[in-house]
């Protein structure tokens, strides 16, 4: 079946660290894959997607590249700032289902 | 424009009382989704309607019942919840044109309900 695994938080950096939060899938065929983004008491926002493999997703300085070869989604972002304080939730969707098969979300505080 | 807009904001109900989730798009998309989602948790799906028909109904029990007026609308009835209800329903919809079910899904705001 489709499975979605992220690294387990929370991920605590200072203000400008490097980030990366991984994420690796296990689907059958050519899945979509997405990052969404919660802000505290708010609902998902699309953050990017890739739709096939070595796509690379960008968004506000977010990144991350469709690796069939290691089913990996990893996100990055060089320079995080304390409004990036967040969950950070991968996903992907498959053919025949309507399904959309969730991480169990990154929780990211950023210092000042 | 990628908005889905969901009514009410907040929302404190009684074990006995009926009411009802709204929730809007007006992008053309042709599934329309309802997701509850616990804290510190990931969405989970409820039910999915597609072309405005039923299509998944993932086991809710039937004192949440689900309506599709029209292809922007969708509305979630609610009547005899319990405290374990409490959560934040959010409504999202995708294009599907296709029927593939792999199109972007957008989200709502979600409705925080708390029941007592």
């Amino acid at each position: 079946g489709n499975s979605v695994t992220q690294m387990e938080g929370p991920v605590t950096l200072s203000e400008e660290a490097f980030l990366t939060i991984n994420c690796t899938y296990t689907a059958t065929g050519y899945p979509s894959l997405f990052w969404y983004v919660q802000y505290p008491g708010e609902g998902l926002q699309l953050l990017l997607k890739a739709t096939k493999a070595d796509d690379k997703g960008s968004n506000k300085g977010f990144e991350a590249t469709y690796r069939k070869e290691t089913t990996s989604f990893h996100l990055e972002k060089g320079s995080v700032q304390v409004s990036d304080s967040a969950v950070y939730f991968c996903a992907l969707r498959n053919t025949g289902g309507f399904k959309t098969i969730f991480g169990a979300g990154t929780r990211l505080f950023v210092k000042a | 424009d990628t908005e889905v807009t969901q009514t009410p904001k907040h929302l404190v109900m009684g074990m006995t009382n009926k009411k009802s989730l709204k929730c809007e798009q007006h992008m053309g998309h042709r599934a329309m989704y309802w997701y509850k989602q616990k804290a510190k948790k990931p969405p989970e799906l409820m039910f999915v309607y597609s072309y405005e028909k039923l299509s998944i109904n993932e086991s809710v029990p039937s004192r949440f019942s689900p309506e599709c007026p029209n292809s922007s609308l969708l509305n979630l009835h609610l009547h005899a919840l319990q405290p374990e209800d409490s959560a934040l329903y959010l409504c999202a919809s995708s294009q599907e044109t296709g029927g593939q079910g792999t199109d972007t899904q957008y989200f709502g705001p979600g409705t925080r309900l708390t029941v007592l």
